[in-house]
């Protein structure tokens, strides 16, 4: 069974760019999550989606969006790049949805803002 | 205002020992509890969980104890080996449509041959 796949891997950008950043999930999967883990600080909530729906968000600002397409995977926009943005973005996937559950984790997209 | 603490950023242990790894939280609504592991340019690794009515849950080598009056969980490790060196992650969510994972700041364990 395929994991949690994120891209790219890596990505540059310059302060007020817009990164796009994305997600596919484990097969039979519905809901994806996104994370930031900043350098010194443990994984933040950022977002999550079900069934195409933002179901739930983190203390960040709205520059921080995405989506959830049909077939469950994701994307994360962040606009008007910052240097604080500068962190590894991890997403995840559960089978279920509102119930607990583990939830797998894709190898994150490093983010670098210059 | 961090729900989740790990209060210990590194842990040191001999092969064969026992690692203990410790989490405090702060948010009474937590109602499962789970520990990650993640190796440097990988993602975090569901370990073991636990939901609030057990006190206790083993698998293999590992075994999460959950004490809810003092708010207060830990991992043991035994016996440790070198390849349980890794950042282990606490992490405690509310169910329901809250559903979310929060996480603790990471102990990096290390496993002395």
């Amino acid at each position: 069974e395929a994991g949690v796949t994120q891209s790219p891997t890596h990505l540059i950008k310059t302060r007020g760019q817009q990164a796009t950043l994305r997600c596919s999930p484990i097969s039979g999967h519905t809901s994806v999550y996104w994370y930031q883990q900043a350098l010194g600080l443990g994984l933040q909530f950022l977002l999550w989606y079900d069934e195409g729906e933002e179901r739930n968000r983190g203390n960040f600002p709205p520059r921080f969006s995405g989506r959830q397409f049909p077939n469950y995977s994701s994307e994360l926009n962040v606009n008007a790049l910052e240097l604080e943005d500068s962190a590894l973005y991890l997403c995840a996937s559960s089978r279920t949805s509102g119930q607990v559950g583990e939830q797998y984790f894709g190898p994150g997209t490093r983010l670098t803002v210059t | 205002d961090q729900q989740v603490k790990q209060n210990s950023p590194s842990l040191s242990v001999q092969e064969g020992r026992i690692s203990i790894l410790n989490c405090d939280y702060t948010n009474s609504m937590f109602d499962y509890f789970l520990w990650y592991k993640k190796y440097p340019a990988e993602g975090p690794t569901f370990l073991i969980s636990i939901s609030s009515i057990k006190d206790k849950n083993e698998d293999g080598r590992f075994t999460v104890f959950l004490n809810k009056s003092a708010k207060h969980l830990s991992l043991h490790i035994v016996p440790s080996q070198p390849g349980d060196s890794a950042v282990y992650f606490c992490a405690a969510s509310v169910g329901g449509s809250n559903y979310k994972l929060t996480f603790g700041k990471g102990t990096l364990l290390t496993v002395n041959p």
